[in-house]
């Protein structure tokens, strides 16, 4: 049982105009999570997090967006570049519960950015 | 470069084949872990160390065995691999187990 999932595989957008990628997830113990970039043939990097007591987390052109009551995250690019083009994974993990199990992924979100 | 370095990037054995994946961090983390991606499947963890103790072990068969001399090495002995186990195996590590973590740029493995 997928407990992170991301339900978009690809998702195309123009240059300049904003991408948003969506993750939802079902384990309601989940109070931190991430977002990673993959580019082909290197590991995962990671690009912005969000703690469950906020709902928003800006740093430059990224912004997450936390709804808990929906147990939904989203990742907002704006503008959206020729080099964010690349998988973007959703993670999450339990903080409060000492966080040893590691992080929980999505299966990823090819963004393609069209010029 | 984000400091967490893997060897080999590609490895091609058979099924009857034994062999190593190496990862070290240069980061002064505490935890290290292995992640296999599949195609088309999420990041799967296989394994945890903190402060070089095992502190997960998700149902891994056996044929995969971690071990974590020191803090900054981890390996993934391979042994008697099947076809499936073709995947890329990425190391990690963190500060501690609940922070973000750093990844190698993996191991593309492929089980003939």
């Amino acid at each position: 049982d997928q407990q992170v999932k991301q339900n978009s595989p690809s998702l195309s957008v123009q240059e300049g105009r904003i991408s948003i990628l969506n993750c939802d997830y079902t384990n309601s113990m989940f109070d931190y999570f991430l977002w990673y970039k993959k580019y082909p043939a290197e590991g995962p990097t990671f690009l912005i997090s969000i703690s469950s007591i906020k709902d928003k987390n800006e740093d430059g052109r990224f912004t997450v967006f936390l709804n808990k009551s929906a147990k939904h995250l989203s990742l907002h690019i704006v503008p959206s570049q020729p080099g964010d083009s690349a998988v973007y994974f959703c993670a999450a993990s339990e903080r409060s519960g000492g966080g040893a199990d590691g992080l929980t992924f999505g299966k990823g979100t090819h963004l393609i950015i069209q010029p | 470069e984000t400091g967490v370095t893997q060897t080999p990037r590609h490895l091609v054995m058979g099924m009857t084949n034994k062999k190593s994946l190496k990862c070290e961090q240069h980061l002064g983390h505490n935890a290290m872990y292995w992640y296999k991606q599949s195609a088309k499947k999420p990041l799967e963890l296989m394994f945890v160390y903190s402060l070089e103790e095992r502190v997960e072990n998700n149902s891994v068969p056996s044929r995969f065995s971690p071990e974590c001399p020191n803090s900054s090495h981890l390996f993934l002995h391979l042994h008697t691999l099947q076809p499936e186990d073709s995947a890329l195996y990425l190391c990690a590590s963190s500060r501690r187990a609940d922070e973000k973590l750093f990844f190698g740029s993996g191991t593309q493995l492929s089980v003939l």
